[in-house]
């Protein structure tokens, strides 16, 4: 999997869009941009994924870079429940290392 | 989503003994299913890749003979941590490859406490 660097830590304002950015630059043409995270003591929730067209499901879009060395995932009304660690990943589904996330912290 | 569970939830026992966790997929068949730990704080680490109907393949510095791992049904993995010992205790994570729609869905954990 390619290496990916994230924020460690994020704040965002209940019913405000949070913007999570995410940089990949090694990454290689069979990879996919995975997002995913975990609430405490919860295991990892998936979120999205995407090769290189930005993506949107119920919880999210996805905007990948068009080099694909970056992304940002968009959660667009974030509330207190979004409050968790955020993973992205780069790679296959068949192998998906976790780095250090970013907390986000969703406030009143 | 796919629908990953695990059993148990939590579980406690005595240095020395061996604990068994299920892991099963129970909305698809899982022709490949993911063992990964997560110690206090950190993140996850996967531990080992299992295929079902063969041996699984151990992530390094992870070893076989420690953790077992069967999986000898489409909808079901097992890891069986032997002789326990404290340093064990951790949260751990199955999850599971659907290959038909290509996502990668996890059970909700164990947390294993060893005495």
């Amino acid at each position: 999997d390619a290496k990916t660097t994230q924020p460690t830590s994020m704040d965002c304002a209940e019913g405000r869009a949070a913007n999570l950015p995410c940089n990949h630059s090694t990454i290689s043409g069979n990879e996919y941009v995975y997002w995913y995270r975990q609430i405490h003591s919860q295991g990892p929730q998936y979120i999205i994924h995407g090769l290189k067209n930005n993506e949107t499901n119920e919880m999210a879009s996805l905007i990948i870079t068009e080099d694909r060395k970056s992304s940002t995932l968009i959660l667009p009304h974030a509330t207190l429940r979004d409050t968790a660690v955020y993973y992205c990943i780069a790679g296959t589904a068949s192998k998906l290392t976790f780095g250090t996330g970013t907390r986000l912290q969703v406030t009143l | 989503g796919a629908v990953v569970s695990q059993h148990p939830s939590w579980v406690i026992c005595k240095s020395g003994t061996s604990v068994k966790i299920e892991c099963r997929s129970l909305d698809f068949q899982a022709t490949t299913m993911f063992w990964y730990r997560q110690f206090p704080k950190q993140s996850l680490m996967l531990m080992a890749t299992s295929n079902e109907g063969s041996k699984a393949t151990y992530e390094q510095g992870v070893e076989k003979d420690k953790f077992l791992i069967n999986h000898a049904s489409l909808t079901l993995s097992t890891l069986t941590v032997t002789s326990a010992h404290p340093e064990d205790s951790s949260f751990y994570i199955c999850s599971a490859l659907d290959r038909a729609s290509g996502s990668k869905d996890f059970g909700p954990g164990t947390r294993l406490t060893v005495t």
